[in-house]
């Protein structure tokens, strides 16, 4: 079972606000992802890691910022939402082949 | 640009019968997975396919993968209602298991009806 987190699962915020989506894991995974996906959709990746101080931008261009400063933390900042924005957001980490996923953040930007 | 392309993209199918959803990808790769999402919710991993002829089997779910192909297929066999959902494949582009993230289907959303 694997065990990650994301905070908080729903957010409705704003216009210009500036958020940060959490996610941790407790299995101590160098690697971590944040993908986007809209409903229904696939899911697109937007940043990742392959360890502390290690991060790099995924395929889908985002306006979102990301850090890694400890092993098991990797948060999402928005410096200033834009309805746009609106999506769900998927944090994972793997290892040994396998990528796990968070719960989700569900965004929706007024 | 590497492309993962699934299909169908929307099945109906009754209780009972069985049916394949097809994965069709673009590159080489001998790494693809197979998950699971309901309405609303998170990713579930189904199967993890790491070589050519890889075959996995969970219930009435059946993933194999043939790298010569780039084809993977996920077979249903004698559908319930439970199964309904939606099902992605994603590939690992770097065959590095993952390390640079999965490119995704558009997904099979699925709907068994009694």
């Amino acid at each position: 079972e694997a065990d990650i987190y994301q905070t908080p699962r729903y957010l409705v915020i704003g216009t210009g606000k500036k958020i940060t989506l959490e996610c941790s894991q407790t299995m101590g995974h160098d690697k971590m992802y944040w993908y986007q996906q809209d409903p229904g959709m696939e899911l697109h990746l937007i940043h990742y890691s392959y360890g502390v101080n290690s991060t790099e931008k995924g395929d889908l261009s985002s306006e979102s910022t990301v850090s890694r400063i400890r092993t098991e933390h990797f948060p999402l900042t928005l410096e200033s939402a834009r309805p746009s924005h609106t999506s769900q957001y998927l944090c994972a980490s793997s290892a040994y082949n396998e990528q796990f996923f968070g719960p989700g953040t569900r965004l929706t930007v007024l | 640009e590497l492309k993962v392309e699934q299909n169908p993209l929307f099945l109906s199918m009754q209780e009972g019968k069985n049916y394949t959803i097809y994965c069709n990808y673009s590159t080489t790769s001998d790494r693809l997975y197979w998950y699971r999402q309901d309405p609303g919710k998170s990713l579930e991993s189904l199967f993890v396919l790491l070589s050519n002829g890889a075959v996995k089997q969970e219930g009435r779910l059946m993933a194999s993968l043939d790298t010569k192909a780039r084809l993977s297929t996920l077979h249903i066999t004698a559908a319930v209602h439970d199964l309904s959902a939606t099902y992605f494949c994603a590939v690992d582009p770097y065959s590095g298991g993952g390390a640079d993230g999965l490119t995704f289907g558009k997904g099979t959303h699925l709907i068994i009806q009694p």
